[in-house]
């Protein structure tokens, strides 16, 4: 089964400075990969998703991660922090049922604290 | 853009109570997934369907119920409701796919007492 994994539940960082949410997956094959990000009392959007192409993967916001097959891990980088950037992220893998449809199993997520 | 509509923010209800929770979507997704959210436990699957009239359990279906009985609405029944089913519950849909991701809805707010 797959699974994922969210190292930190909680990050703080200063506005301007790097952000690092750290995510490893474990899956009996490539798997296909996402982030999403919640903000205070909203749904999830998507951020963005590997799916087997380009190992870095650029989302919105300023966001991307790097697929490393090698370390199961797919962490989650942007290089300079703003204030909106508060709010929980999850790493999500896909797991595929059959019948062509598939299953999202989401990591227990990281809440990121900006401060000025 | 994707509109996923769930017809309440916040909801009350006593234990015991049968509760209903709707979800409405406007893009012809196939696919449509009811969640569960609490804190330090991430998003749990309860149940989905890929298709009207058709549903699947998820990871923590008990105490659940769904209706599909139109493609755009996916409704989450809690046919007793009970304290431990207090939670943020979210819907979602995407189309058919492994990479297709989902769009959520913002979210019900349940507190049974």
């Amino acid at each position: 089964a797959q699974s994922v994994t969210q190292l930190d539940s909680h990050v703080s960082v200063s506005e301007g400075t790097p952000v690092l949410l750290r995510c490893n997956y474990s899956s009996s094959y490539s798997p296909s990969l996402f982030w999403y990000v919640q903000h205070p009392n909203k749904g999830l959007q998507l951020l963005l998703k590997y799916t087997s192409a380009a190992t870095l993967v650029k989302g919105i916001n300023g966001f991307e991660a790097e697929f490393k097959k090698s370390e199961t891990s797919f962490h989650l980088t942007k290089p300079s922090a703003h204030m909106s950037d508060a709010a929980e992220y999850f790493c999500v893998v896909s797991e595929d049922l059959s019948g062509g449809y598939n299953k999202l199993i989401f990591g227990a997520g990281t809440r990121l604290a900006v401060h000025p | 853009d994707v509109k996923v509509t769930q017809s309440s923010r916040y909801l009350v209800k006593r234990t015991g109570e049968k509760v209903f929770l709707e979800c409405v979507q406007d893009m012809d997704h196939e696919n449509m997934f009811w969640y569960r959210q609490d804190p330090g436990l991430g998003l749990r699957l309860i149940y989905f369907s890929y298709d009207v009239k058709m549903k699947e359990k998820g990871d923590i279906p008990e105490g659940y119920s769904v209706s599909r009985e139109k493609k755009e609405r996916f409704s989450l029944i809690l046919e007793s409701a009970s304290t431990n089913q207090t939670s943020m519950y979210l819907c979602a849909s995407s189309l058919h796919g492994p990479n297709s991701p989902l769009h959520f809805g913002n979210g019900t707010r349940l507190t049974v007492t």
